[in-house]
């Protein structure tokens, strides 16, 4: 059965610290991966990877995908407050259409 | 990106009742999704709303528990059928496949926040 793991489950930091979430999955047709950020009700997309070794970048959030080893990291540099959110991955399959499987998500939460 | 609006954006119900969610998009988008998610879980795909024909439910989803219509490119509904407490969630509509963008990002509405009693 297709999976998406993420870990860990729950991260309290404190404000200007580093964290690394990680996110492993086990998928047949893989196409895509792709990292949310969940405050309230609604997922927030923050990036999509589809190659191996190539970080994207968004202010002082980054993101890389190795898909020899199956997983990928959501780093975040200097953490704020506003950072404190669930971290989504998912992972977006090649079957008939489109299908997504959303991992279990890090809860982060940065202490002032 | 796009513009999503849901309605309603939340809900008390009485069990055995039906409620329709609504999911409205400011531009047409090929692909919309409908997800649910449940008390402290993730996100679990529900179906892909089809314009024009019958949705894709995922297993253990069924049509006759979570009709679905797409009338258009730009409007969907989800109707929760007979409901219990077990369909107390939040249920999500998404769009993506959006022009100029990656084929798999996933844009979100606000989300239904159903409680049923």
């Amino acid at each position: 059965e297709d999976k998406v793991v993420q870990s860990p489950l729950s991260l309290v930091v404190h404000e200007g610290d580093t964290v690394t979430l990680n996110c492993s999955y086990e998928v047949t047709n893989f196409r895509s991966l792709l990292w949310y950020k969940q405050e309230k009700k609604a997922p927030t997309f923050l990036f999509m990877l589809t190659s191996s070794g190539i970080e994207k970048k968004s202010g002082r959030l980054s993101s890389i995908l190795d898909k020899k080893e199956l997983f990928s990291i959501l780093n975040i540099t200097a953490t704020q407050t506003g950072d404190s959110a669930i971290y989504l991955c998912a992972v977006a399959r090649d079957n008939y259409g489109q299908n997504f499987v959303f991992g279990p998500g890090t809860r982060l939460s940065v202490l002032p | 990106s796009a513009v999503i609006s849901q309605k309603p954006s939340r809900d008390i119900c009485q069990r055995g009742t039906s409620l329709t969610i609504q999911c409205q998009v400011d531009s047409q988008v090929t692909m919309m999704f409908w997800y649910r998610q449940q008390p402290g879980q993730s996100l679990t795909l529900i179906a892909t709303a089809n314009q024009g024909s019958e949705a894709t439910y995922e297993s253990g989803f069924v049509i006759d528990k979570f009709p679905i219509s797409r009338p258009n490119l730009t409007f969907s509904t989800l109707t929760v059928s007979n409901m219990s407490p077990e369909d107390s969630s939040i249920y999500l509509c998404s769009v993506a496949n959006l022009p100029g963008l990656g084929l798999d990002e996933q844009y979100f509405g606000p989300g239904t926040r159903l409680t049923v009693t």
